[in-house]
């Protein structure tokens, strides 16, 4: 059975820093990994996409690398911004033919204005 | 960009009601999953579709059911409601089953 965990579980850092994000699965046969942003008790955003060919994603000040061997995946935000606070969530395909995704528990991200 | 659209946002029912819950997905995308997310959880993996078929089910009581219209959109039944049913509920919706791209949610509330 898949699982994945997200480290750190929270974190609290000034403006314009830089961060990164960690997630790791236990199941690497896995064809791509998604990091979505969840505002508080709202929906999920798709931030990034990587197919397991790839080695990293890039979105504007997002980039997420993945190393499928090792079982992680990391995200890193660069020059962070208020406007970032949010729960970050890394997601796999659940795996042995099962539909679906296995979700962390998120890291709940708060950047200090 | 079109997204995926649930109704209604927001819904209170009592202990042992019903409820219904609507999924619009991105058109021509094949595959539509609902999830349950629990206050402070992660989502969890409740059932999919693909092309109108049901495709697999995850931990869906058994007091919930799903289905996937013609049309392509989808609803989430779930009868004898109790508190613990109590959450946000997703549906997604992907092409391929590749990039899953969610809804904004329906909250339950049970009272």
């Amino acid at each position: 059975k898949q699982e994945v965990t997200q480290i750190p579980a929270a974190l609290s850092v000034p403006e314009g820093e830089n961060l990164v994000l960690n997630c790791s699965f236990t199941d690497s046969a896995i064809y791509n990994l998604q990091w979505f942003r969840q505002d508080p008790g709202k929906g999920l955003t798709s931030l990034l996409l990587i197919q397991s060919s790839q080695r990293e994603q890039t979105s504007g000040r997002l980039n997420a690398s993945l190393d499928k061997s090792s079982g992680r995946s990391t995200l890193y935000i660069a020059a962070s911004q208020p406007g970032d606070s949010a729960t970050y969530l890394c997601a796999v395909p659940s795996g042995g033919g099962a539909d679906g995704l296995t979700f962390g528990k998120g890291t709940h991200l708060i950047i200090q204005p | 960009a079109a997204g995926v659209i649930q109704s209604p946002r927001h819904l209170i029912k009592e202990k042992r009601e019903t409820a219904t819950l609507k999924c619009y997905p991105i058109p021509r995308h094949d595959t539509v999953y609902w999830y349950q997310q629990g206050p402070g959880q992660d989502p969890q993996f409740l059932i999919s579709f693909y092309e109108k078929m049901q495709s697999d089910k995850g931990s869906i009581p058994d007091r919930f059911s799903a289905q996937q219209f013609s049309d392509y959109h989808s609803e989430l039944n779930m009868s004898s409601l109790e508190l613990g049913d109590s959450a946000l509920y997703f549906c997604a919706s992907s092409l391929g089953r590749v990039e899953a791209f969610f809804g904004q949610g329906t909250r339950l509330t049970v009272v």
